[in-house]
Formats: C-alpha cells, structure tokens, sequence
C-alpha cells in the first residue's frame, strides 16, 4: 500500500482555518485519497475524499496537488468541536481495506 | 437512520477466555469491515466481508482469531484464547460500494476488550 506521511500534531485558533498537509510521494494513478476523523472515544468518520481535482463538501475542502504527491485538508473555520485525529488514507478501491497511519492531532483552542 | 452499531460496548475477559464480539451494520451495506485499534494507534484492518463470504481475511493476527457473517448482515468476531495483548478497541465499519474509490465506510463506536 502507498504510504502518506503527515505531521504529528497541529494547533489552530477557534473560528480560523486550518490547513492539515499530507505528503503521499508513491501515490499510484488510480489511488483515492480519503480523509477519515476521529474524535475522543468515538470510531472513524468520513470526512472527504477525491481523486485528481479538489472538492468541496459542508465538513472540509481538500485540494490536490497538482502532481497528486500532496493533498491538504482544509477546515474552513475550526471549532472546538473539530479537535481529532485526522487521517490521511490512500485506497486503490480495488482494496477497500484502509490503511491508518498515525494521524495528525489537531488541537483547537479559545 | 440507524448507524452501524456494536455490542458490548465494553467486555472484560480473563486471559484464556472465548470473546465474541458482534456487529450491526448500516442496512443495505453489502460490506463489513473489521479494525482493531491500540492506544494512540491508528485502526488495523482485520477483515473484510463482502456479503456472507470472507473476501480479504489478510490482517486476522492468527488462527485465534476468526469472524463470521452467515446472512449477510450482522457479523460476530470471535477471539479464542484470549491473551493480555488483544487488549484493544475492536471497531466495525460498513460500505454501500466498495469496488470504487467511493468508498465511504461508516464506523460503529467500537467494542473496547481488556483481557486482564
């Protein structure tokens, strides 16, 4: 499976955007690139996902790189209710399986 | 509507001990996933199921481990022998599509085991 590596942890200010970066160097053309959360005591959830062209969705927007070797996730207007583990996964579609990495902690203060 | 729900929430079991753990996926979802999750790790795929047949058992740690689907709907994981290191967050997920990159899978709130 193609690997993505991401920052350990981020902070950011309620009600400012937040920018969650994902390097996935290996990326093969017909990878997915999916953001799942999840919050304190709670199983994953579906944030966003897409293939070569940005979307839009009412949790998030992701922009894609242009070579697909990066993606960002990005939260318009962070809450305190958006504090997670934000997960940044690679699926073949063929696989189905996901494969979590470790994550990025993001902590949102006052 | 109902999301994927599992129970027990929590079991605590004495090593050596038979577990099953047992998941309710959303209706109509055709696939069912299996993950297990330690502490301050990312979920581990276990199993995938599409339908009532085994379609990726890759990630099952050994034969001790074992999970069944037989009408399609509702699974059961079952743990034999339990031991100290199964201690962990058993989730399930469940996916209307899984043969396309539109896969979104929908998590239940997950079982936590400790085996003391």
């Amino acid at each position: 499976d193609a690997k993505t590596t991401q920052p350990n942890s981020m902070e950011s200010n309620e009600e400012e955007p937040v920018h969650l970066p994902c390097n996935h160097s290996t990326i093969s053309g017909t990878d997915y690139i999916h953001w799942y959360r999840q919050l304190p005591s709670q199983g994953p959830e579906y944030v966003i996902h897409g293939l070569t062209s940005n979307v839009n969705n009412r949790m998030a927007s992701l922009a894609i790189a242009e070579d697909r070797k990066s993606s960002t996730l990005i939260l318009h207007r962070a809450t305190l209710r958006d504090a997670a583990v934000y997960y940044c996964i690679l699926e073949t579609g063929t696989a189905s399986k996901l494969t979590f990495g470790t994550g990025t902690r993001l902590q949102v203060t006052l | 509507g109902a999301g994927v729900s599992q129970t027990p929430s929590n079991k605590v079991t004495e090593k050596g001990k038979y577990v099953e753990l047992r998941c309710d996926p959303i209706s109509g979802h055709t696939a069912l996933y299996w993950y297990r999750q330690s502490l301050g790790q990312g979920p581990e795929f276990l199993i995938y199921f599409q339908g009532t047949g085994a379609a990726d058992d890759s990630g099952l740690p050994n034969d001790r481990f074992f999970a069944v689907r037989p009408e399609g709907s509702v699974s059961t994981l079952k743990i034999q022998r339990t031991e100290r290191g199964d201690s962990a967050v058993y989730l399930c997920a469940s996916s209307l599509n899984p043969f396309t990159g539109n896969n979104e899978q929908f998590f239940g709130p997950g079982t936590r085991l400790t085996v003391l």
